[in-house]
């Protein structure tokens, strides 16, 4: 079972920042977060992931609330190839904390 | 840089076939990951191998699926004998060690069996 929660879908105009929420009230202490993309017919991509600082990379910048239980995922100025489902997933990183799961995620669309 | 290569991608066969999905991972990765997702079940990870050798096969559906990885560049995935249930798209997946580092993903082998 996932252990995270995700709006099941969002739209956003491009050229307009995109930020994703995810609620993860469960994580434990040495768990990351995780986000990827799926774009239909293609396997997921990975974004970004983190664990209690905030990142950014070239793809997006992540936000951690400071008691971690949740995040958002910030495209900072969406394209049209930005639609996709967004995935947000915990991962340990002891041995052992190597699944990867996945929610329903968000279904992003990027409107012209 | 080349990412994590599938082979095929598209397989259509009759029930009862052996089908054989190919993966090459990242060069230098010594993670690599089977996993399995359809619309019902979502993301399943079916068998891990860690420098070559299976860690963790409990994924793995029953004894009709196997998985080998000869060497650091190259693994595959066997069902013998294929049943339409095991139509799904199969992802490979190879990482830099497993704790902590993200899994990057091939895009896929679509199977579906008739």
């Amino acid at each position: 079972d996932a252990k995270t929660t995700q709006p099941p879908s969002m739209d956003c105009a491009e050229g307009r920042a995109a930020n994703l929420p995810c609620n993860h009230s469960t994580i434990s202490g040495n768990e990351y977060v995780y986000w990827y993309r799926q774009i239909h017919s293609q396997g997921p991509q990975y974004i970004i992931h983190g664990l209690k600082n905030n990142e950014t990379n070239e793809m997006a910048s992540l936000i951690i609330t400071e008691d971690r239980k949740s995040s958002t995922l910030i495209l900072p100025h969406a394209t049209l190839r930005d639609t996709a489902v967004y995935y947000c997933s915990n991962r340990g990183s002891g041995a052992g904390s190597y699944q990867l799961t996945f929610g329903k995620g968000t279904k992003l669309s990027v409107i012209p | 840089d080349a990412g994590v290569i599938q082979s095929p991608r598209h397989e259509v066969t009759e029930m009862g076939q052996e089908v054989t999905l190919r993966c090459k991972p990242i060069s230098g990765h010594n993670s690599l990951f089977w996993y399995r997702q359809t619309m019902m079940r979502g993301l399943e990870l079916l068998i891990y191998f860690n420098n070559n050798v299976p860690i963790d096969d409990s994924g793995m559906p029953e004894d009709r699926f196997s998985a080998k990885m000869p060497n650091a560049s190259f693994s595959t995935l066997k069902i013998q004998p294929s049943e339409p249930r095991d139509s799904a798209v199969y992802f490979c997946a190879s990482s830099f060690g497993s704790s902590g580092q993200p899994q990057h993903f091939g895009d896929g082998t679509r199977l579906s069996i008739l």
